[in-house]
């Protein structure tokens, strides 16, 4: 069974600081991912995605992220965060073909001034 | 242009009761997606549907839970004899063609239902 598991349900960080939202996934075939943003009071927005190809992926916003696939995992970084990216993030993915996208749990990053 | 589009945008009911939640997806998108979020978590798959007919269905909880979209447009999710334990927000998505679920998704804000 495909899984997804976010490691930090919160990550408080100073503005202008680096952050990494870990995300780990577990599927023996080819996955695509995908991390979604959810701001407050707004629907769910996609950030970036991953589904073949250079395993480093830009998104939106600054945000990137690294598609390992030894170490089974999707990991986001930003090397400088700003106030405004305070929300949920969602790490989420599917087998390769499939319809079915399964979600972490999510991680709520607070960026402080 | 608009947006996937939820109505009710919270409904209370009874336990019990029968509630229909309501989505509107972006003009032209053949994909539609159900999930419900319970508080803390993430989104849980519900059901997807390719056109009028639901080409995966596996993530439905059990048999009071029902879904359609006879045009394949607008798609009703029903849940009869409601139990305390569907209090959650139902999130619609949409996406624009038939690549399954690689596609970008697109949300809309949610029914917050709560069941007393």
């Amino acid at each position: 069974a495909q899984s997804v598991t976010q490691l930090d349900s919160q990550v408080p960080v100073f503005e202008e600081a680096p952050v990494e939202l870990r995300c780990n996934y577990s599927s023996s075939v080819s996955v695509y991912l995908f991390w979604y943003v959810q701001y407050p009071n707004q629907g769910l927005q996609l950030l970036l995605k991953y589904l073949s190809g250079s395993t480093l992926v830009k998104g939106i916003n600054g945000f990137e992220a690294e598609f390992n696939k030894s170490q089974t995992s999707f990991h986001l970084r930003k090397p400088s965060v700003h106030i405004s990216d305070t929300a949920e993030y969602f790490c989420a993915g599917g087998r390769t073909g499939g319809f079915k996208t399964i979600f972490g749990a999510g991680t709520r990053l607070f960026v402080k001034a | 242009g608009a947006g996937v589009s939820q109505t009710p945008s919270n409904k209370v009911t009874e336990k019990g009761k029968y509630v229909e939640l309501r989505c509107d997806p972006i003009s032209g998108h053949t994909a539609l997606y159900w999930y419900r979020q319970s508080l803390g978590q993430g989104p849980e798959f519900l059901i997807y549907f390719q056109g009028t007919g639901a080409a995966d269905d596996s993530g439905l909880p059990n048999d009071r839970f029902f879904a359609v979209r006879p045009e394949g447009s607008v798609s009703t999710l029903k849940i009869q004899r409601t139990e305390r334990g569907d209090s959650a927000v139902y999130l619609c998505a949409s996406s624009p063609d038939l690549g399954g679920g690689e596609e970008t998704q697109y949300f809309g804000p949610g029914t917050r239902l709560l069941v007393l």
